[in-house]
């Protein structure tokens, strides 16, 4: 089973910053955050990961609170390119589980 | 490179026949991952490759289902007697295991339909 909370859906307007929130208060000390995004009929796409650090990368940045408990996806501008379903995974090199991730919606 | 291919991109069926998938992993990748998706849910882990040798089925695979990785590089994904309750998005997936964390890159995968 998947080891993150997200919630359902969110609407961000074309240009503000999409922050995605998620859960995962079982974490493990070795268990990365990653993120991927799928948008429709296409395979999931990788966005971003990290273990403790804030990361940033050319898509998104990543949050992750001290505690590791939960992490923020941060798309600092977003596009309606941008709308799709966002899948927080928490992995430690193993098989990747997916949840049912939220589903962004970038409003014109 | 042009990452991950699946072949074929779409595939209809008749109820009780056999079906097989092909995915070519991106080239020196060592793990490679099959994973079922239907509307509106989250892909489903079916099974991973660490080079040749499969590390975990998932209990979703029935004893219909079949993978391999003969050589390392490409794998199939084999569908006996196939019911309409496999029709879905069938993904692959592969990266490359060398002792730190890495992102997984995903096919298009093969949308199965079965009449």
């Amino acid at each position: 089973d998947a080891k993150t909370t997200q919630p359902t859906s969110m609407d961000c307007a074309e240009g503000r910053a999409a922050n995605l929130p998620c859960n995962h208060s079982t974490i493990s000390g070795n268990e990365y955050v990653y993120w991927y995004r799928q948008i429709h009929s296409q395979g999931p796409q990788y966005i971003i990961h990290g273990l403790k650090n804030n990361e940033t990368n050319e898509m998104a940045s990543l949050i992750i609170t001290e505690d590791r408990k939960s992490s923020t996806l941060i798309l600092p501008h977003a596009t309606l390119r941008d709308t799709a379903v966002y899948y927080c995974i928490v992995n430690r090199d193993d098989k990747i589980i997916f949840g049912k991730g939220t589903r962004l919606h970038i409003l014109p | 490179d042009t990452g991950v291919s699946q072949n074929p991109r779409h595939k209809i069926t008749k109820r009780g026949q056999n079906v097989t998938f092909r995915c070519d992993p991106i080239s020196e990748h060592n793990r490679l991952y099959w994973y079922r998706q239907t509307l509106g849910q989250g892909p489903e882990f079916l099974t991973y490759f660490q080079n040749e040798a499969q590390l975990e089925k998932s209990r979703l695979l029935s004893d219909r289902f079949s993978a391999e990785r003969p050589k390392g590089s490409f794998s199939t994904l084999e569908i006996q007697r196939t019911e309409q309750g496999d029709s879905a998005m069938y993904l692959c997936a592969s990266s490359l295991r060398d002792g730190s964390n890495t992102e997984a890159f995903f096919g298009q995968g093969t949308r199965l339909t079965v009449v």
